[in-house]
């Protein structure tokens, strides 16, 4: 299965500040997922949109995705240190599933005190 | 409280030794995973369990083996066979749906000595 690719790779913004991470992929999914690892750390799911919507919001994050374009965006608003981590998405695809996921290699975010 | 924990979080080979790395789950999923992440990036899939007694290759499978005697168990040995595995090991569970997220747990870091 193909990866998804996040951009971009590395990502560091103030307190505060609004960070957008971005995943493509290549080939119809049943749905995307995204995912939050700190260092050292398993993964902790955040969000999972299927293939026939097109914007899911939880707390200060907000995720959109355009199946025409084959993309996603993750939006973390009003950044706290504690969003430091890495994000990954994580794809299902059409037809798939028995195998699960399949990962892209990460937005790796930093946010500056 | 329900959760997949991994044993031990730091481990140790010497050349030629096969070493088992151990994953339980109390979340009563049908489904078990198991990953490697090396360095910046992603998560790649070594073998998954869709049902007890039954278990699947993933991507990467040469030099691991597993077994999947009990729902709540999924212990994954890294055989001599393996010539690179120094890695980060990480275990995962979902119900048995596609559009389910996983749930993982902490990993263990595998090293050659």
């Amino acid at each position: 299965s193909q990866q998804g690719e996040e951009d971009p790779q590395a990502l560091s913004i103030q307190e505060g500040e609004n960070a957008t991470m971005n995943c493509s992929y290549k080939t119809s999914i049943n749905n995307l997922q995204w995912y939050r690892q700190n260092s050292g750390r398993g993964l902790v799911h955040l969000i999972l949109i299927r293939s026939n919507e097109r914007e899911k919001h939880s707390g200060r994050l907000r995720v959109t995705l355009d199946t025409s374009k084959k993309s996603s965006s993750l939006l973390i608003t009003a950044s706290r240190a504690a969003d430091t981590a890495s994000y990954f998405c994580a794809l299902m695809y059409s037809g798939g599933g028995a195998d699960g996921l399949t990962f892209g290699k990460g937005t790796h975010l930093i946010i500056q005190p | 409280d329900g959760g997949i924990t991994q044993s031990p979080k730091y481990l140790f080979r010497k050349e030629g030794q096969n070493v088992t790395l151990s994953c339980e789950q109390n979340l009563n999923h049908d489904a078990m995973y198991w990953y490697r992440q090396d360095p910046g990036q992603g998560l790649r899939l070594i073998y998954y369990s869709q049902i007890v007694n039954d278990f699947q290759k993933g991507d990467i499978a040469e030099g691991y083996s597993v077994s999947r005697e009990k729902k709540e168990s999924f212990p994954l040995t890294v055989t001599s066979a393996q010539k690179n595995p120094t890695a980060f090991y990480l275990c995962a569970s979902s119900i048995q749906n596609s559009n389910q997220p996983q749930h993982f747990g902490d990993g263990t870091r595998l090293s050659i000595l």
